[in-house]
């Protein structure tokens, strides 16, 4: 599986959007991006996830580049409830297997 | 009602000690996983289990034992706890998958120390 790379916090004022970038340079044809978060020490939630077109449902939006080596989570109007520790995470068809890095901790600040 | 409930919630237990952690789920799925999280890092997976006569290790699996009783429950033990498995133990269930769809659902997990 490939191997992804986020920064590790972030801040962002409440009511603007969130842009969380993810590196995945060494992502192959048949793997797919995914994102969870985190709030607090809660069970992982899933977001969104894509294979090469941009995805947006009622959580956020998924911004996949054109040769898919980095993506980008929008959430369009953070709220405090959105302060969270966010996961990319490589994941191949058909695998059960994701694996989890550590993530960008989000701050949405008031 | 949580469709993914763990218990318990927390515990603390000493070295040596022979603890089980459960988790049962409303959801219906085949599919069930147990993962740890240390602090500042990501969750990694212990077992998993596609039903309940197929279970395989993950990457973490040394020290750990699981049993799937049933389509609904799925328990983890630690057969004789050491403090380096002080962690946040998590349950997570999913669907078989569909297309490329293969979303997990978590549980609330469990705080485990062992002192």
């Amino acid at each position: 599986d490939a191997k992804t790379t986020q920064p590790t916090s972030m801040d962002c004022a409440e009511g603007r959007a969130a842009n969380l970038p993810c590196n995945h340079s060494t992502i192959s044809g048949n793997e797919y991006v995914y994102w969870y978060r985190q709030i607090h020490s809660q069970g992982p939630q899933y977001i969104i996830h894509g294979l090469k077109n941009n995805e947006t449902n009622e959580m956020a939006s998924l911004i996949i580049t054109e040769d898919r080596k980095s993506s980008t989570l929008i959430l369009p109007h953070a709220t405090l409830r959105d302060t969270a520790v966010y996961y990319c995470i490589v994941r191949t068809s058909g695998t059960y297997k994701y694996i989890f890095g550590t993530g960008t901790r989000l701050k949405v600040l008031a | 009602d949580a469709d993914v409930t763990q218990t318990p919630r927390n515990r603390i237990t000493k070295t040596g000690k022979r603890i089980m952690l459960e988790c049962s789920q409303t959801k219906g799925h085949d599919r069930m996983y147990w993962y740890r999280q240390d602090p500042g890092l990501g969750l990694r997976l212990i077992y998993y289990s596609f039903d309940v006569k197929d279970i395989n290790k993950g990457e973490i699996s040394d020290g750990y034992s699981v049993s799937r009783q049933a389509q609904a429950k799925f328990s983890l033990s630690l057969e004789s706890a050491i403090p380096n498995q002080t962690a946040l133990y998590f349950c997570a269930t999913s669907k078989q998958e569909l297309g490329s769809y293969n979303e997990q659902f978590f549980g609330p997990g469990t705080r485990l120390t062992v002192l």
